[in-house]
C-alpha cells in the first residue's frame, strides 16, 4: 500500500495570504489528523477528522481549518498567514478514530511565511 | 503547562550503549505513543502503547498507568538510531493528542 502523502512538499506564501495544504491518507483509513511542529512549540495537534467530520480540534484560531471528503483525502487551511504560521504541517491517518488505531505519518509540508 | 514532560532533552551516547528514554504526563489517557523523527521531518510511529510493554527488535517501551510514566528503551544502540524521539498522549477526555518537547539522541560510532 502507498503511504500517507502530502502536498505541496514546500510551500512559500506571503504575510497575509491564505494556503491550502493536502493530504490523502493510506487507502482504507478513514482517520486523519493534522499537526503543526515548529522549532519553538514542536508538535501541536491542529484537528482529526473520521468519515467527513471534524471529531477533535486544538488550541488554534480559527484562521486554522480542514475539511475531509467521502475519498478521506483531506485539506487544511489557513487564511490570513502569520509569520509565526511557518512550519512543518504533518498529517497521520489511521483506520478509525479509535485511540486503539495506529498513526502512519506523512511527509509533511513544510510552509514558510514571508 | 506542558501535559507531557521528557527527559533528558539531549543524549548521546556510544554505540552498543543501553539508552533509556523517559517521559511523565498530568492527563487521563487511552494511549501513549512513541515516534522517531529523523532529520528532514519524516516521522516513524514506533509503538503503541495503553498498558504494559511492547518489544520490536532493540526497542522496548514501558508503560506505569498508575505513576503516569513510560519508558523507551533502546539496547546495543547504533548510530542509525540518531534521531528525535517524542512521547505522545491521547488524552481520555477531549481525545486531543499532547506532545512531548522530544529527546534528540546522537549515537556515536
Amino acid at each position: 500500500k502507498a503511504g500517507v502523502t502530502q502536498t505541496p512538499r514546500y510551500l512559500i506564501k506571503t504575510r497575509g495570504q491564505q494556503v491550502t495544504l493536502s493530504c490523502s491518507p493510506i487507502s482504507g483509513h478513514r482517520s486523519v489528523s493534522w499537526y503543526q511542529q515548529t522549532p519553538g512549540q514542536g508538535l501541536q495537534f491542529l484537528f482529526e477528522y473520521f468519515s467527513e467530520t471534524q471529531r477533535n480540534k486544538g488550541n488554534f484560531p480559527g484562521r486554522f481549518s480542514g475539511r475531509q471528503f467521502s475519498n478521506s483525502r483531506s485539506e487544511m487551511n489557513v487564511s490570513t498567514l502569520e509569520l509565526g504560521d511557518s512550519a512543518l504541517y504533518l498529517c497521520a491517518s489511521s483506520e478509525g478514530a479509535r485511540s486503539s488505531y495506529e498513526q502512519y505519518f506523512g511527509p509533511g509540508t513544510r510552509l514558510t511565511v514571508t | 503547562k506542558n501535559e507531557v514532560e521528557q527527559s533528558p532533552q539531549n543524549l548521546t551516547a556510544q554505540e552498543g550503549e543501553f539508552i533509556t528514554i523517559n517521559c511523565s504526563y498530568s492527563v487521563g489517557i487511552s494511549a501513549l505513543h512513541w515516534l522517531q523523527q529523523h532529520p528532514g521531518g519524516g516521522i516513524v510511529s514506533l509503538f503503541m502503547l495503553s498498558s504494559g510493554k511492547k518489544k520490536h527488535g532493540r526497542l522496548i517501551a514501558t508503560i506505569n498507568i498508575q505513576e503516569k510514566h513510560s519508558s523507551l528503551h533502546i539496547t546495543a544502540s547504533h548510530p542509525r538510531d540518531s534521531a528525535v524521539y517524542i512521547c505522545a498522549v491521547r488524552a481520555n477526555t477531549g481525545n486531543q493528542f499532547y506532545f512531548g518537547t522530544g529527546t534528540s539522541l546522537t549515537v556515536i560510532p
